[in-house]
């Protein structure tokens, strides 16, 4: 069935770095592509999305390219913030109405 | 405002003990799901439903039930609870159902059975 794999975690960098969480997939067809974001305590939030191969999906100053040749959907910030500290998941809408999420990457942003 | 609720947010139970987590939306949404939040293995998906009286299986359907009589609610039903159902449960709700819709989470029902 159809899969995702994110890089383990935690991922801890100073403030100001550069962040990239790997995230590929596994899927019959062109799935829907999305990062989810979960601060702690709360509920997850949408954080961008891409629906078909070599849309770029962007909020916040983060971004992620729907590559289909290499079936990935990486997360990059050029300047990561303390408040950036959070738990980031990727997922995918599959052909039979589900959404199927990696297993989610830690990230600890230091001052 | 638009939003997913959840209730209860906290609840410790016992082995056997039957209880329901309500979740409601208020943005007309079509589709809703349930998801189990466990360490190391992500969200993973309990039960969806794609309208009023249709409802399907997820990837780990077993020992919960679910209803939805009105547009709105979609309660997740632990007819008789135990301790590996203890999780972190989130309800969402999308405008429709798959492709490119996005998800709208509640906050979650930390859930513990002893």
């Amino acid at each position: 069935g159809d899969s995702v794999t994110q890089m383990e975690g935690p991922v801890t960098l100073s403030e100001e770095a550069f962040l990239t969480i790997n995230c590929t997939y596994t899927a019959t067809g062109y799935p829907s592509l999305f990062w989810y974001v979960q601060y702690p305590g709360e509920g997850l939030q949408l954080l961008l999305k891409a629906t078909k191969a070599d849309d770029k999906g962007s909020n916040k100053g983060f971004e992620a390219t729907y590559r289909k040749e290499t079936t990935s959907f990486h997360l990059e910030k050029g300047s990561v913030q303390v408040s950036d500290s959070a738990v980031y998941f990727c997922a995918l809408w599959d052909s039979s109405y589900k959404l199927i999420f990696g297993s989610g990457t830690r990230l600890l942003v230091r001052p | 405002e638009a939003q997913v609720t959840q209730n209860p947010r906290y609840l410790i139970t016992v082995t056997g003990k039957k209880l329901t987590v309500t979740c409601s939306q208020n943005m007309n949404h079509e589709y809703m799901s349930w998801y189990r939040q466990d360490p190391g293995l992500g969200l993973r998906q309990i039960y969806y439903s794609m309208n009023v009286e249709v409802t399907d299986k997820g990837d780990v359907p077993e020992g919960y039930k679910v209803s939805r009589k009105e547009k709105r609610n979609f309660p997740l039903i632990l007819e008789s609870p135990s301790p590996n159902q203890t999780s972190l449960y989130f309800c969402a709700s999308s405008l429709s159902g798959p492709t490119t819709d996005t998800q709208y989470f509640g906050p979650g029902t930390r859930l513990t059975v002893l």
